[in-house]
């Protein structure tokens, strides 16, 4: 595979579940994030791993627990989720953190999250 | 804070040029990137310019970016049906806090 995969792609978990996200890259980069899309909504950056060490959590509740056991995996652990946290959550990843360059960030497919 | 605006929605049809809009708050953005979204995947990168600049053509894409009022546009010459998709436009803080911003993003609809 290339690129960056996510799975599932689709979930549906009612408020008492817990259940993971995964991302996976196969371009060799040291970051990694989590966003959230929702309708009408600007994409929101969630987390930031670089080099597998969290360095921004941006106010997400702790209902939302990321996990990052080396540089090509990224998990986000759900737990007693609200139906307001549906949406569809992204995984990207860039070479670096920091760069003198544009830095591209690269994109999985996302997991459309329904929460009952 | 940075704020990235755009309208939500945009019909043009095709054959027609596309203008999408954009306005940003951090005036020492590095970097400003447009973002395309097909159904079903993540966001791809189409397009950035560096702050520097005032325009940057690549083929059909033609990015304006007006620093004094802090406007970027995007402009698809001839809009084909595979123009359709979701547009972000997104702005990078300075070095030391390189995070991206994005915007809510602009359907483009093409009308046949």
């Amino acid at each position: 595979e290339t690129g960056v995969t996510q799975t599932p792609r689709h979930l549906v978990m009612g408020m008492t579940n817990k259940k993971s996200l995964k991302c996976e890259q196969h371009l060799g980069h040291n970051a990694m994030y989590w966003y959230k899309q929702s309708a009408k909504k600007p994409l929101e950056l969630m987390f930031v791993y670089s080099l597998e060490e969290r360095v921004e959590n941006n106010s997400v509740p702790s209902r939302f627990s990321p996990e990052c056991p080396n540089s090509s995996h990224l998990f986000l652990h759900l737990h007693t989720l609200q139906p307001e946290d549906s949406a569809l959550y992204l995984c990207a990843s860039s070479q670096d953190l920091h760069s003198g360059g544009y830095n591209e960030q690269f994109f999985g497919p996302g997991t459309r999250l329904t929460v009952l | 804070g940075e704020d990235v605006e755009q309208s939500l929605f945009l019909s043009v049809r095709e054959g027609d040029s596309s203008v999408i809009n954009c306005t940003y708050t951090d005036s020492s953005s590095t970097y400003l990137y447009w973002y395309k979204q097909e159904p079903g995947a993540g966001l791809q990168l189409l397009t950035y310019i560096f702050s520097n600049m005032d325009m940057k053509q690549d083929q059909r894409l033609t990015v304006l970016l007006n620093k004094k009022d802090k406007h970027l546009s995007l402009r698809i010459a001839d809009t084909q049906t595979g123009d359709s998709a979701i547009y972000f436009c997104a702005e990078r803080a300075p070095f030391g806090n390189e995070k991206l911003t994005f915007g809510t993003g602009t359907r483009l609809t093409i009308i046949p």
